[in-house]
């Protein structure tokens, strides 16, 4: 059972180039997150999606793009990297449930932008 | 706005001394509370929560956490520290309000070092 899945899991990146992570989950999830992690700060979520087809900002979604054009996938986009945006990403799935609040995360996508 | 602190960037211990990581918390409504650790190099796992009832609640790996409504606090504890849970520890916040979004507030994070 793979779980959550991210692709790549390090990339380094110039800046102004773009680039896309991939998340994969097969636990038919209906929530999906992404998360960056910067010292100090703790995890601060970036988007989310509630389900397919849909997409909603988090609190620091500027520089990213996201889509979720099947249950299982969701990506991230770079259009246009910028070194503020070195970080490690991690996604993150859940259930529907209001109640659980408990969220499944891959082992995280370390994003260098020189 | 809910938020969560954790006062600590670093806790140490020796192995078989009890530990405890400290979190308090703000939101306007019921909160649901929970620990999550990472382990080097990995994503972050759930450890335990707080919905309602007993306010302690036991979790993975002999964790238990506290939850004191007046104090605003949810503490995680273990009674016998072991050096393989030696690990940076996120505790989070959601507020308790219907619907199905399950977004949550985590603070930022702190290290526990536990010492041979």
């Amino acid at each position: 059972n793979a779980g959550v899945t991210q692709t790549p899991k390090f990339r380094v990146l110039k800046t102004g180039q773009s680039m896309t992570l991939l998340c994969a989950q097969d636990m038919n999830h209906e929530y999906m997150y992404w998360y960056r992690q910067d010292p100090g700060m703790g995890l601060r979520l970036i988007h989310y999606s509630v389900g397919e087809g849909t997409t909603a900002k988090g609190e620091v979604p500027d520089g990213y793009n996201v889509s979720r054009l099947k249950k299982q996938n969701f990506l991230l986009g770079l259009e246009s990297a910028a070194p503020s945006q070195t970080s490690v990403y991690f996604c993150a799935s859940s259930y529907i449930s209001s109640n659980t609040g408990e969220l499944f995360f891959g082992e995280g996508s370390r994003l260098t932008v020189l | 706005a809910q938020s969560v602190a954790q006062p600590e960037d670093q806790v140490n211990v020796a192995e078989g001394n009890p530990l405890t990581v400290k979190c308090t918390y703000s939101v306007s409504g019921n909160p649901y509370l929970f620990w999550y650790v990472q382990y080097p190099n990995r994503g972050l796992q759930f450890l335990l929560k707080y919905i309602t009832g007993d306010n302690l609640v036991k979790g993975s790996y002999g964790f238990e956490a506290e939850f004191n409504k007046s104090q605003t606090s949810f503490h995680l504890k273990k009674p016998s520290a072991l050096v393989s849970d030696s690990a940076l520890y996120f505790c989070a916040v959601r507020e308790g309000i219907s619907g199905g979004y399950n977004k949550l507030i985590f603070g930022a994070g702190t290290r526990l070092a536990v010492h041979p």
